[in-house]
């Protein structure tokens, strides 16, 4: 299996101020045929499913604010949040859904500092 | 507006089974795979497999083959996923997601416990 490894386990920023975490995976996620990166990005708040942000590594879901971006490629990616709001207090999860079974980081805990 | 519909919480036995169903709405059923994903108490998730609504045709993980069945109503646009032989660690929400993990349904929480 794929292994998705998350950093930090937890992070607080500032309102306003930028956050990053970032997802390791233990091989690449990255399909040569179509040069696209099998990694998502989702946010999860308390007694609410997970929504999904990112795709194919850095493609905005229809709807998400664009201080949200990601980066990344084969085995590191990147999730930006360039201005911190109060409503992104949340948990983030990485996915990789280049192979099954379809794993997911360990999720990453966003406070307000 | 697409929406994933799932039904209500479980208590369960150790041992026994339970089914989980996920009514979906707003999008053509057949053209989309319903995944099963869950999430035990203050933990990440786990995808246990998916199910194609066009031709019933699944993917289990392989930790829970043998023990978990998807399977589909076309004519009530509804997903099912049965897991047998519960255990104390399997206590956890169970959600599915249309694919690709977009929407998710609001999740069904089951508890198994003697």
């Amino acid at each position: 299996d794929i292994v998705m490894t998350q950093s930090p386990d937890s992070l607080a920023v500032s309102l306003g101020e930028r956050a990053t975490i970032n997802c390791k995976s233990s091989q690449s996620v990255l399909y040569s045929s179509n040069n696209k990166n099998y990694l998502a990005w989702y946010q999860q708040k308390p007694g609410q499913p997970p929504k999904l942000l990112i795709y194919w590594a850095s493609t905005r879901e229809s709807g998400v604010p664009d201080r949200f971006s990601g980066s990344g490629s084969g085995t590191d990616f990147t999730l930006t949040i360039s201005s911190l709001q109060a409503e992104d207090v949340a948990v983030y999860y990485c996915q990789q859904y280049y192979t099954t079974p379809y794993t997911f980081g360990q999720g990453t805990q966003l406070e307000i500092k | 507006q697409v929406q994933l519909v799932q039904s209500g919480a479980e208590v369960k036995k150790p041992g026994a089974s339970v089914k989980v169903s996920c009514k979906a709405s707003g999008y053509t059923f057949t053209g989309h795979y319903i995944h099963w994903v869950r999430q035990a108490p203050g933990q990440g998730f786990e995808w246990m497999g998916w199910i194609n609504p066009n031709s019933g045709g699944t993917n289990y993980a392989q930790r829970f083959q043998g023990r978990v069945t998807m399977t589909r109503d076309t004519s009530i646009t509804t997903a099912y996923m049965e897991l047998s032989r519960l255990r104390s660690d399997d206590t956890a929400v169970y959600y599915c997601a249309k694919s690709w993990f977009d929407p998710w349904g609001q999740g069904t929480l089951v508890t198994v416990s003697s």
